[in-house]
């Protein structure tokens, strides 16, 4: 079965310090997708990335850098001098596709405070 | 574009009530799905369709049943609400069956 393990239930830190967000993932599939989603106290959920499997490049958008390495089974992200805004709860999510849908496992989510 | 659209955006329930709970899309996606979302435990697959008029089971259905007689819409219903389907619910659609899922803003139910 497909898992996704978020094993940081809450992050907080300062305000300019770098934070890493770690996502493990397990599937016996040779082909799949992660995801980031972010959703910000208000609720909504907010889509960062996707990430093939056959795709191993690090990912870089502005602040945020992504760090895919299958022989861990991770998908690590990074904020870079973190910011209030980047307050949120952070999910990593693995598709599994199941009679011609998708199907998102979800980790159980990080929740990040940015303290100024 | 509105995007993903779900009502009510809170509702309070009794057990034993019935509700409908409203997701239209305007982008033409053939995708749709809804998740659940309890504390400590991400987001959980209830129901997903491929199509108009196609629909089927994900991980947690029970107490739930959902129809798509248009692409545009993909309605959930409780049957019998239960405390324990307190809840956040999230509809979602994609365009292919590998993109990204874009969300609504979500349902918080409540069933006293």
């Amino acid at each position: 079965a497909q898992k996704v393990t978020q094993a940081q239930t809450e992050i907080s830190v300062v305000e300019k310090e770098d934070v890493t967000l770690d996502c493990v993932y397990e599937t016996r599939d040779t082909t799949y997708y992660l995801f980031w989603y972010k959703q910000p106290p208000s609720g909504e959920l907010v889509f960062l990335i996707r990430r093939n499997s056959f795709d191993e490049q690090n990912e870089i958008s502005g602040r945020y850098s992504w760090n895919f390495q299958k022989s861990t089974s991770s998908f690590n992200f990074t904020i870079t001098a973190s910011q209030v805004v980047d307050s949120a709860v952070y999910f990593c999510a693995l598709s599994d596709l199941i009679q011609g849908a998708q199907k998102l496992v979800f980790g159980q989510g990080t929740r990040l405070t940015i303290n100024p | 574009n509105a995007g993903v659209t779900q009502t009510p955006k809170f509702q309070v329930l009794k057990t034993g009530q019935s509700m409908t709970l409203q997701c239209a899309q305007d982008m033409n996606h053939e995708y749709m799905s809804w998740y659940r979302q309890d504390p400590g435990m991400g987001l959980r697959l209830i129901h997903y369709s491929v199509g108009a008029g196609i629909t089927d089971q994900g991980e947690v259905p029970n107490g739930y049943n959902v129809s798509r007689s248009t692409t545009e819409d993909f309605p959930l219903r409780l049957l019998s609400a239960a405390p324990s389907q307190t809840s956040v619910y999230f509809c979602a659609s994609s365009y292919s069956i590998t993109g990204e899922l874009f969300f609504g803003e979500g349902s918080r139910l409540t069933v006293l």
